[in-house]
Order: C-alpha cells, then sequence, then structure tokens
C-alpha cells in the first residue's frame, strides 16, 4: 500500500536549536518528495527532491532524498520563532497523484 | 507560481445546509485538486477537476455531497451538501505548477464549521 510516514508527529525545541524532520515513503511508479510549511491553513511549498543525494538547500532550511533506502530529512538550523508550524511530506506517484504524510509539528519556543 | 484565490475563508453553517466553495486561479491550469483537513489531520484528496469532464473522485468521496464544476481553466468551485458536524474540516483547492507538474500550489483554504 502506498503510504507516507512522517516523524516525530510533534516536536518542541528552543530558539537556536537544530531540528531534524523525518519522512518515509512506500509507493511504486515515484515520481517526486515535497515538503510544505503549513502555519494556518495554506500549505506553502517549500522543496521538491527527485534525486538521490543531492541537497536541496534555502535560507536555514536543507533537504536530502534517499531513494535506495526510501526517505527523506529536512533540517532547520538556527531555530527561530517564526518556523512554529506543521511540516508535511508529499509523496507524488504515477501521473499526477500525491500522497500526504500526517504531518510534524514543530513548535520553537523563545 | 500561480496565485490563487479561495473564498469564503470560513464559514460557520447550519446542519443540512450547502456551501460552495470557489477557487480562482491568476493563470489557465489543466488540473485543480480538492483536499480536505480534517481536525489534527493531513490533508487527503477530494476529487480532481479537469476544465471539460466530470471530476474524479478519490475512494470514499461521491459526487452527490462533493460536487464539482470547472467551467474554465481558470475557475472551479467545491459544494459541500446536506452538510453534517463531520464535515466541519479545512477545504483546499490546489493546481499543478505550469512548469513542473510534480508541484502543486494551494490555495489560503476554508475553514467549515457545522453545528
Amino acid at each position: 500500500e502506498d503510504k507516507v510516514v512522517q516523524s516525530p508527529l510533534s516536536l518542541v525545541v528552543h530558539e537556536g536549536d537544530t531540528v531534524t524532520l523525518n519522512c518515509s515513503y512506500e509507493v511504486t511508479n515515484f515520481r517526486s518528495l515535497l515538503w510544505y510549511k503549513q502555519e494556518k491553513k495554506a500549505p506553502t511549498f517549500l522543496f521538491m527532491l527527485t534525486s538521490s543525494g543531492i541537497e536541496k538547500k534555502s535560507g536555514r532550511l536543507s533537504s536530502i532524498l534517499d531513494k535506495k533506502e526510501l526517505f527523506s530529512i529536512l533540517n532547520i538550523t538556527a531555530t527561530q520563532t517564526g518556523d512554529s508550524a506543521v511540516y508535511l511530506c508529499a509523496m507524488g506517484y504515477n501521473n499526477n497523484d500525491m500522497r500526504f504524510g500526517a504531518g510534524t509539528r514543530l513548535t520553537v519556543k523563545p | 507560481s500561480a496565485v490563487i484565490s479561495q473564498k469564503p475563508s470560513r464559514d460557520i453553517c447550519q446542519r443540512g445546509t450547502s456551501l460552495t466553495i470557489q477557487c480562482q486561479v491568476d493563470s489557465q491550469v489543466t488540473m485543480m485538486f480538492w483536499y480536505r483537513q480534517q481536525p489534527g489531520q493531513s490533508l487527503t484528496l477530494i476529487a480532481t477537476a479537469n476544465q471539460g469532464s466530470e471530476a474524479t473522485y478519490e475512494s470514499g468521496f461521491v459526487i452527490d455531497k462533493f460536487p464539482i464544476s470547472r467551467p474554465n481553466l481558470t475557475f472551479s468551485t467545491l459544494t459541500v451538501s446536506n452538510m453534517s458536524p463531520e464535515d466541519s474540516s479545512i477545504y483546499l483547492c490546489s493546481v499543478e505548477d505550469q512548469g513542473s507538474k510534480n508541484i502543486q500550489y494551494f490555495g489560503a483554504g476554508t475553514r467549515l464549521s457545522v453545528l
């Protein structure tokens, strides 16, 4: 069965900490793995990964995909209170199917 | 990326009534998607809407409950019919990025509460 599993489900850290969010998946016809940040209602796009071992980076956020072990990680360094959100991992497969994980709720305390 | 306008942003409705949610895109897109996010849950795809054809519904969702219109390449509506408290959710529309069809961009969402 196609599925996306994220861990941890929730995480509380203090400003300045570094966090690693995990996403594992099982799918046939894999196309891509995506990360989104959801603060209120609308998920905002962060990264799309299609190749193993190539790090995508944007400011303090970075992500990498391992297609052999079927997982991805999202790293956030020097966390800030504005990073508090739910981080969603999504798997693109087949022609245009997409399946979302349950999300990791990150809380960054001052 | 496309700019997506979704409305209403929130509504409180009575049991048994219906609500239509609108999604407007600033560019022509082939596919539009409608998702539901129940409290504390992740996104679940309701249906995919292509212009000029019937929407394709996912398992567990039916047209009578969630009729969808797609009259042109920039607009779609989702109706939540005969609502019950279990329909209280966030409803989101999304579109594929025309450059990279792997990426979906989302509207601001509609928070629906059914009393």
